[in-house]
C-alpha cells in the first residue's frame, strides 16, 4: 500500500526550513528517502531501518518512528540546490518481523521550492 | 562508473506497437527493478528480478514482459502499446543481502514513452 507523503509542496526562501512526512498504514521494516530534480533520475538521500533511528548528512537528517509508521525528512538552512520532489520509499515488515527483500512503495512526492 | 544505463532517452510509439526498453548495470548489483513515472506522480513497480533468471511482479505489471538472462542486463518489453503507457520508466538495481538488508537503489536517467 502506498505511503502518504505530506505535504505535497513546500516553497521556501533560502534559509528557511522544512519537514517533509510519510505516513503508511502497514507494518514498516525501512524507509528510504529520495529526492529527483526535474527531468532527472531519483537520487538516494537515506535510509532508515526500522529501531527508531535517526540519521542525517549535512543539513538533512530524517527520523523513523516504528510506532507510528511514520518518518520525517528535515531539511534545514534550506539552500536553493535543495530544490525538487522528495519521495520516501518504505519496505514493509512481514509477519515476523522481517525484511521483506528490498522490495519498496513510493510515496506520491512533495514538491519542494527554494527561493533565493 | 557507468552505473545504470538506459536505452533510448527517449520513443514515441504507435498504439499496437511492440518495443523493448534496455536496462544494464555494471555495478554487480543483484536486485533490478523496472518503474514507470506517470506526470506528477510518484514511482509504479512494474517488475523486479532478484537475480538472474529470477523476475516478479510488481504493482502494475499489465502490458509488459520482462527477462533477466544475466547479471547485468534487464530489458522490458511492452507488447501492443496502449496510450495508457506513455510514461516515463526507470530502471533501478541494488546490492541486495539477508545480512545487510539495505536496499539502496540506483537509478538510470530513464526513458521517456509517448504512444500516440
Amino acid at each position: 500500500q502506498q505511503p502518504v507523503q505530506s505535504p505535497q509542496a513546500v516553497i521556501l526562501r533560502e534559509g528557511e526550513d522544512a519537514v517533509i512526512n510519510c505516513s503508511s498504514s502497514k507494518a514498516l521494516y525501512s524507509v528510504h528517502w529520495y529526492r529527483q530534480k526535474h527531468g532527472e533520475a531519483p537520487v538516494f538521500l537515506m535510509i532508515l531501518l526500522k529501531g527508531g533511528e535517526q540519521k542525517g548528512h549535512d543539513k538533512i537528517s530524517a527520523s523513523f518512528n516504528e510506532k507510528k509508521q511514520q518518518s520525517s525528512l528535515y531539511l534545514t538552512a534550506s539552500q536553493l540546490s535543495y530544490s525538487g520532489t522528495y519521495f520516501c520509499g518504505t519496505e514493509m515488515a512481514t509477519n515476523a518481523g522481517g525484511t521483506s527483500y528490498g522490495k519498496l512503495t513510493f510515496g506520491q512526492g512533495t514538491i519542494l521550492t527554494v527561493h533565493p | 562508473n557507468a552505473g545504470v544505463t538506459q536505452t533510448p532517452k527517449f520513443r514515441i510509439l504507435k498504439i499496437g506497437q511492440s518495443m523493448t526498453l534496455q536496462c544494464t548495470q555494471d555495478m554487480n548489483h543483484n536486485y533490478m527493478y523496472w518503474y514507470r513515472q506517470d506526470p506528477g506522480m510518484g514511482l509504479k513497480l512494474i517488475y523486479y528480478s532478484v537475480g538472474a533468471g529470477i523476475t516478479d511482479k510488481g504493482e502494475v505489471p499489465n502490458g509488459y514482459n520482462v527477462s533477466r538472462s544475466t547479471t547485468e542486463d534487464f530489458p522490458l518489453r511492452l507488447e501492443l502499446a496502449a496510450p495508457s503507457q506513455t510514461s516515463v520508466y526507470f530502471c533501478a538495481s541494488s546490492y541486495w543481502t539477508i545480512r545487510s538488508a539495505k536496499n539502496i537503489q540506483y537509478f538510470g536517467a530513464g526513458t521517456r514513452l509517448s504512444v500516440l
